[in-house]
């Protein structure tokens, strides 16, 4: 099945700075990697979402790359607030796989004042 | 946007009792559900799939006498944690995809099991 590293673990950034958490997935077949972001307690929220027919893609201070040749995407957070400390996972599917999202560990992303 | 409604929040039980759980899509109609089991600080681990009108479908290792599942109508899938044991505290997350977006996931609020 899907195995899905997710990296680092934790990471801490001044406010203003930029973050940026990396994936990396093992099924070729993926095809769609959307990224969470879960605050303690709650359920997490779609953030930003990524096909396979794309290299990137923007949504103001988010932004999502894909290599599908080293079979890794990862997440940018520019302008970083304090409002963006939450844990973020990313995640994998593919087409006929009935929407099963296998998820990443999660990074735990701090934002400094 | 779409809403999936999960209760109760939050539930503390004594070990050997049964705890039911619901997850409600409000705003549209799931075929499908899944249910998720997050211990602290870990990722979220699918348990099963839900599917209206048919048996669920378990992950390996996730016992299916034990975390029973209704998905009785389009818009209510129920998971029920049987014979409650402390390993068995964790929160518990639901998930909705939606029509039409068919990989968007919408999670429901989560419950918080504490068996003691």
């Amino acid at each position: 099945g899907e195995n899905v590293e997710q990296h680092p673990s934790t990471l801490s950034v001044q406010e203003g700075d930029s973050a940026v958490i990396k994936c990396t997935y093992s099924d070729s077949a993926s095809n769609y990697f959307p990224w969470y972001k879960q605050e303690l307690g709650k359920r997490p929220q779609l953030i930003i979402d990524i096909r396979s027919n794309v290299g990137e893609k923007k949504d103001q201070r988010i932004a999502v790359t894909l290599n599908k040749t080293a079979k890794h995407f990862s997440l940018h957070i520019t302008e970083t607030q304090p409002e963006d400390s939450a844990v973020y996972f990313c995640a994998a599917s593919k087409a006929g796989g009935g929407n099963k999202l296998t998820f990443g560990t999660g990074t735990q992303l701090k934002v400094e004042l | 946007g779409a809403v999936v409604s999960q209760h109760p929040s939050w539930v503390i039980c004594k070990s050997g009792t049964s705890v039911k759980i619901e997850c409600r899509s409000l705003d549209f109609q799931a075929t499908t559900m899944f249910w998720y089991r997050q211990f602290p600080k870990q990722s979220l681990m699918l348990m099963a799939t839900s599917n209206e009108g048919s048996k669920a479908t378990y992950e390996q290792g996730v016992e299916k006498d034990k975390f029973l599942i209704n998905h009785a109508s389009l818009t209510l899938s129920t998971l029920t944690v049987t014979s409650a044991h402390p390993e068995d505290s964790s929160f518990y997350i639901c998930s909705a995809p939606l029509q039409g977006a068919y990989e968007k996931l919408f999670f429901g609020s989560g419950t918080q099991l504490s068996v003691l």
